[in-house]
């Protein structure tokens, strides 16, 4: 079964530069969330998508930023990376009123 | 104070033993409630919905108590690769965002 797909894998940055992310939820899923996991913590909520509008945010820094296309793939945008952006990014996709979210691969970004 | 809480152990249990976590949420519009596998440096892996009735999945049963805002985790037989973390998830009603546990973290000893 299709699964969730995150580009890239992995990201290598240096401090002050701006990085894109991409997601591409399960097919049918019209819902996309991001979050963002740092080294032995659990998960911390950024962002979401519905139907290509934003529908609930979280602890997203005011230097990133993010959408959800007409295809309902979604890019987190991230400028003035500092080193503490290092982390593991995850997408995951859900339908709404199915609910179960199903997470991607990561995108594991290390600042330098 | 945390949306969901979890104790983060480590358990460290032998091959076949029982297993329980529990996991305790604040709000009681909490509306969906799951459990995930982690592993080291991977995404999470759902493992199973809790629903009102409970359910079971193999050796994995999931209990929900919304009297006293807590769902539980049951995994009988321990294998080896049960060896994880695991994550309590909740889902607000009013809110479109999933808050996670700190995670318990299981380790089954050969």
């Amino acid at each position: 079964a299709a699964g969730v797909i995150q580009s890239p894998r992995h990201l290598i940055k240096e401090k002050r530069e701006t990085a894109t992310l991409k997601c591409y939820p399960i097919p049918r899923h019209d819902t996309v969330y991001w979050y963002q996991q740092g080294p032995g913590q659990d998960p911390q909520f950024l962002i979401s998508f519905y139907e290509k509008m934003q529908s609930d945010k979280g602890s997203i820094p005011d230097r990133f930023s993010a959408q959800q296309f007409s295809d309902y793939h979604s890019e987190l945008n991230m400028s003035s990376l500092e080193l503490g952006d290092s982390a593991l990014y995850f997408c995951a996709s859900s339908r709404e009123g199915t609910g179960d979210p199903y997470f991607g691969p990561g995108t594991r970004l290390t600042v330098l | 104070r945390k949306e969901v809480e979890q104790d983060p152990g480590p358990f460290n249990v032998p091959e076949g033993a029982t297993v329980a976590f529990n996991c305790t949420y604040s709000n009681s519009a909490s509306q969906s409630f799951f459990w995930y596998r982690q592993d080291c440096r991977k995404e999470p892996k759902l493992l199973m919905s809790v629903y009102s009735s409970g359910n079971e999945d193999g050796r994995f049963t999931a209990q929900l108590n919304r009297a006293s805002q807590y769902i539980s985790l049951l995994i009988r037989d321990s294998k080896l690769s049960d060896s994880a973390t695991y994550l309590c998830v909740v889902n607000l009603e009013t809110r479109n965002q999933f808050y996670f546990g700190t995670g318990t973290s299981l380790t089954v000893i050969p």
